[in-house]
């Protein structure tokens, strides 16, 4: 049992550049959530979905796009990366029955 | 819009001493969940400890335990006979609806 997969962990991209970072569940979570986390901010809410095809902004959305097109994928899309992209993110489920998020491993972007 | 306040960017306590974290939220939700996330220098989030709000009593998980004021919005962390393993950056998070609100995050430094 998997949990949260994400991919890559790490990454340098340079100004400019696309990508997109990969988030996997195999629990048949319906909600999935991308965050950031910067030094001192703690994490910030970018997209989440509540289910396949469903998708909404949360706080930070500018520069980044989602697709849900299954229960299991979520991935998050960079184009034109810019330097204040540099961050840690976060994929995560809501596990239900008030037990919050099961989080994956995270991805460490960097972009120079 | 929601928030969550650590006051406390930094902290350190000796080993097998007590550390409490502090938090304070706000919320116009009569029911709702608080959660203490735990990310050691791994970056894995961790759940430590959570607490339902209509729950008069404080939760506890081992030496973990959390002081719930919920009058005055407050979300405490007590660490009990604290090991060199809980060193870590703690989050304290709300939930709102079916989406968590995080705190800035408080560093946990324990020394031999």
């Amino acid at each position: 049992n998997a949990g949260v997969t994400q991919t890559p962990k790490f990454r340098i991209l340079k100004i400019g550049q696309s990508m997109t970072l990969q988030c996997t569940q195999d629990m048949n979570h319906n909600y999935m959530y991308w965050y950031r986390q910067d030094p001192g901010m703690g994490l910030k809410l970018i997209y989440y979905s509540v289910g396949a095809g469903i998708t909404d902004k949360g706080e930070v959305p500018n520069g980044y796009n989602v697709s849900r097109s299954t229960t299991e994928d979520f991935p998050l899309r960079l184009e034109l990366a810019a330097p204040s992209q540099t961050s840690v993110y976060f994929c995560a489920t809501w596990t239900g029955g008030g037990y919050g998020y099961t989080f994956g491993s995270g991805t460490r972007l960097t972009v120079v | 819009a929601q928030t969550v306040t650590q006051s406390q960017p930094e902290m350190s306590v000796q080993e097998a001493e007590t550390v409490t974290l502090s938090c304070t939220y706000d919320t116009s939700e009569n029911n709702y969940y608080l959660f203490w996330y735990k990310q050691p220098p791994s970056r894995q989030m961790i759940l430590v400890i959570r607490q339902e709000a209509y729950k008069q009593q404080n939760a506890t998980e081992n030496r973990f335990s959390v002081n719930f004021q919920k009058a005055a919005k407050s979300f405490s962390l007590k660490i009990s006979d604290s090991q060199l393993g809980d060193t870590a950056m703690y989050f304290c998070a709300s939930a709102r609806g079916n989406k968590l609100v995080f705190g800035a995050g408080t560093i946990l430094r324990v020394k031999s």
